[in-house]
């Protein structure tokens, strides 16, 4: 069955640090993957998605992420973190008949002054 | 553009109650999902509807009924309000194809007591 992990629970990172969230998917073929943010009492945003072409994905608010099909991963970054950053960030994975999304269980943020 | 609208926001049922939660959007999405959010569980799909008048389960339908009478409207219904039926609710929408986003709303906190 098709899963998405995201290893860390909680990350704190000091205020102007590079960022970088885990994202490992399960899935045979070229998958569709999003990463979306969330922040307190607020639905899901989207930051970026990948479906084919170019690995590295550029999002809104200066994140990235790479799409690397040897580890399964699908990694999401930002090189200089901004207090307004912290929020919940979720990877997810289309599933193979293309119908949902099958979310990680997220990764909180703070961020350190 | 209001994008996805849910009402109402917040709601406090009895065990036993029932209630309808709705999902509005106005962006003529063929696609409309309803989720649940748990502490450290992520977004677990409730039901979800592939156009007007469909309807499927998802991963943690038990307990819950949904209809989509009309394209821009999802309505999810429990008909006898449990306590373990206490979570945060998101509705979603998206276009016909799979390597689209889903577009969400901002949440349902629903209590029961």
């Amino acid at each position: 069955a098709q899963s998405v992990t995201q290893p860390d629970i909680h990350i704190t990172v000091s205020e102007g640090a590079s960022l970088e969230l885990r994202c490992n998917y399960s899935y045979g073929a070229t998958p569709y993957l999003f990463w979306y943010v969330q922040s307190p009492g607020q639905g899901l945003q989207l930051l970026l998605k990948y479906f084919s072409g170019d690995t590295l994905v550029q999002g809104i608010k200066g994140f990235e992420a790479e799409f690397k099909r040897s580890q399964s991963s699908f990694n999401l970054r930002k090189p200089s973190v901004h207090w307004s950053d912290a929020a919940e960030y979720f990877c997810a994975v289309a599933d193979q008949a293309g119908t949902a999304l099958i979310f990680g269980k997220g990764t909180t943020l703070s961020v350190s002054s | 553009n209001a994008g996805v609208t849910q009402t109402p926001k917040f709601r406090v049922l009895k065990t036993g109650q029932s209630m309808t939660l709705l999902c509005a959007q106005d962006m003529n999405h063929e696609y409309m999902y309803w989720y649940r959010q748990d502490p450290g569980m992520g977004l677990r799909l409730i039901h979800y509807s592939v156009g007007e008048g469909t309807t499927a389960k998802g991963e943690v339908p038990d307990g819950y009924n949904v209809s989509r009478l009309k394209k821009q409207n999802f309505l999810l219904g429990l008909e006898s309000a449990a306590p373990s039926q206490t979570s945060v609710y998101f509705c979603a929408s998206r276009q016909g194809y799979s390597n689209q986003p889903q577009h969400f709303g901002d949440g349902t906190r629903l209590s029961i007591l």
